[in-house]
């Protein structure tokens, strides 16, 4: 079964501190993986996607990804945390031949001044 | 334009009104999406069109009736709803050929049931 998990529901971290939200993945053949930012109220909005070639992805707003295939994994970061990137992460993924994407459960992502 | 609207903004209705939620697209995409989310949870796929034509139904309830009138324009229709699907309503579009190309999410809809 194809999955994708955030096992963080929660990160805090100091404005201008670099920031890292996880992701690891569980999908068939090459896997499209796709980060997406929610903020209060809102619905989601697409920051960055990994779909082949270079494993970096960079996105907006200054955040990027990186692909590790050994490890199965796509975190999101960040190398200085803004209090305006506070807000709700999803990662979601899919493959070539997949009808939906499929959401990780979330990250609550939480930056103090 | 990369925008999806969504209207109403928010909605309240009881168990038997009839009403309806729309959503628009102007970018030319193909595919369009309803989604369910509960606060602080992932939205949850309901309904896929692709080309216009019904192309997954997530086993969602009769009560929900999605309909697809153009290539721009995906409402969805509600009657008899139950308070359990008080939610916010999401509506995304995106190419429907390469599963790579990411989704293009509207604001929402936040329906309550009474």
């Amino acid at each position: 079964a194809q999955s994708v998990a955030q096992p963080e529901d929660q990160v805090n971290v100091a404005e201008g501190n670099p920031l890292t939200v996880k992701c690891t993945y569980s999908v068939s053949g090459n896997p499209y993986l796709f980060w997406y930012v929610q903020y209060p109220n809102r619905g989601l909005q697409f920051l960055l996607k990994y779909i082949t070639g270079d494993n970096l992805v960079k996105g907006s707003y200054g955040f990027e990804a990186e692909f590790n295939k050994s490890q199965t994994s796509f975190h999101l970061k960040k190398p200085s945390a803004l209090v305006s990137d506070s807000a709700l992460y999803f990662c979601a993924g899919t493959h070539s031949s997949a009808s939906k994407i499929i959401f990780g459960s979330g990250t609550r992502l939480s930056i103090r001044p | 334009d990369t925008e999806v609207t969504q209207t109403p903004k928010h909605l309240v209705m009881g168990m038997t009104n009839k009403k309806s939620l729309k959503c628009e697209q102007h970018m030319g995409h193909r595919a369009m999406y309803w989604y369910k989310q509960k606060a602080k949870k992932p939205p949850e796929l309901m309904f896929v069109y692709s080309y216009e034509k019904l192309s997954i139904n997530e086993s969602v309830p009769s009560r929900f009736s999605p309909e697809c009138p153009n290539s721009s324009l995906l409402n969805l229709h509600l009657h008899a709803l139950q308070p359990e699907d008080s939610a916010l309503y999401l509506c995304a579009s995106s190419q429907p050929r390469d599963r790579g190309n990411e989704q293009f999410f509207g604001p929402g809809t936040r329906l309550t049931v009474l």
